[in-house]
């Protein structure tokens, strides 16, 4: 079975501050993860996305994670960040049936000025 | 290319009316899901279809039918509505192949 949890419900910053989102797997089988983005009133967008290779991975809009084997995280950082950046971000992991999903219940990103 | 659309984007019911949630990609990807969204609950999944003219259960699929019209069209069928069912909804898609999904704007359904 596999599962993620969100450690944080909600982070807020102050622009230009480092920010970083937790996020924890579980997992039986290959660890596909994935981190997306909800801005206010819209869909999700994918921000990244780790299937194998390279820990490090980049996304768009200059976010980053880093899978760990070891500590069964996947966790999404940003140098700096910007008001716009104020969302709601997802964590999820791949499941073994047909592609489906298991998302994280999700962290509220409020950066301040 | 217009990606996952959903229609409507707002809907309020009463209580025992049934309405259909219309969901289209024109990406021509075989796989394709529904989701709600609750405050503090994240996504989830209410039903998938692999393929067209397949059908599977998620985690919350009671009170909900759907039906894989054609390979671009997936709707979700309300039959007799309920407050519990107030959510905001969401469809994806997959290509085959692919890894990831890609979701529509949403319906946000009040159940009164």
């Amino acid at each position: 079975a596999q599962s993620v949890t969100q450690l944080d419900s909600q982070v807020p910053v102050f622009e230009e501050a480092p920010v970083e989102l937790r996020c924890n797997y579980s997992s039986s089988v290959s660890v596909y993860l994935f981190w997306y983005v909800q801005y206010p009133n819209q869909g999700l967008q994918l921000l990244l996305k780790y299937l194998s290779g390279s820990t490090l991975v980049k996304g768009i809009n200059g976010f980053e994670a880093e899978f760990n084997k070891s500590q069964t995280s996947f966790h999404l950082r940003k140098p700096s960040v910007h008001i716009s950046d104020t969302a709601e971000y997802f964590c999820a992991i791949r499941g073994s049936t047909l592609g489906r999903l298991y998302f994280g219940r999700g962290t509220q990103l409020t950066v301040w000025p | 290319n217009a990606g996952v659309t959903q229609t409507p984007k707002f809907q309020v019911l009463k209580t025992g009316q049934s309405m259909t949630l219309q969901c289209a990609q024109d990406m021509n990807h075989n796989s394709m899901y529904w989701y709600r969204q609750d405050p503090g609950m994240g996504l989830r999944l209410i039903y998938y279809s692999a393929s067209e003219g397949t059908t599977d259960k998620g985690e919350v699929p009671n009170g909900y039918n759907v039906s894989r019209l054609n390979k671009r069209e997936f709707s979700l069928r309300l039959e007799s509505a309920a407050p519990s069912q107030t959510s905001v909804y969401f469809c994806a898609s997959r290509g085959q192949g692919m890894t990831e999904q890609y979701f529509g704007p949403g319906t946000r359904l009040t159940v009164t």
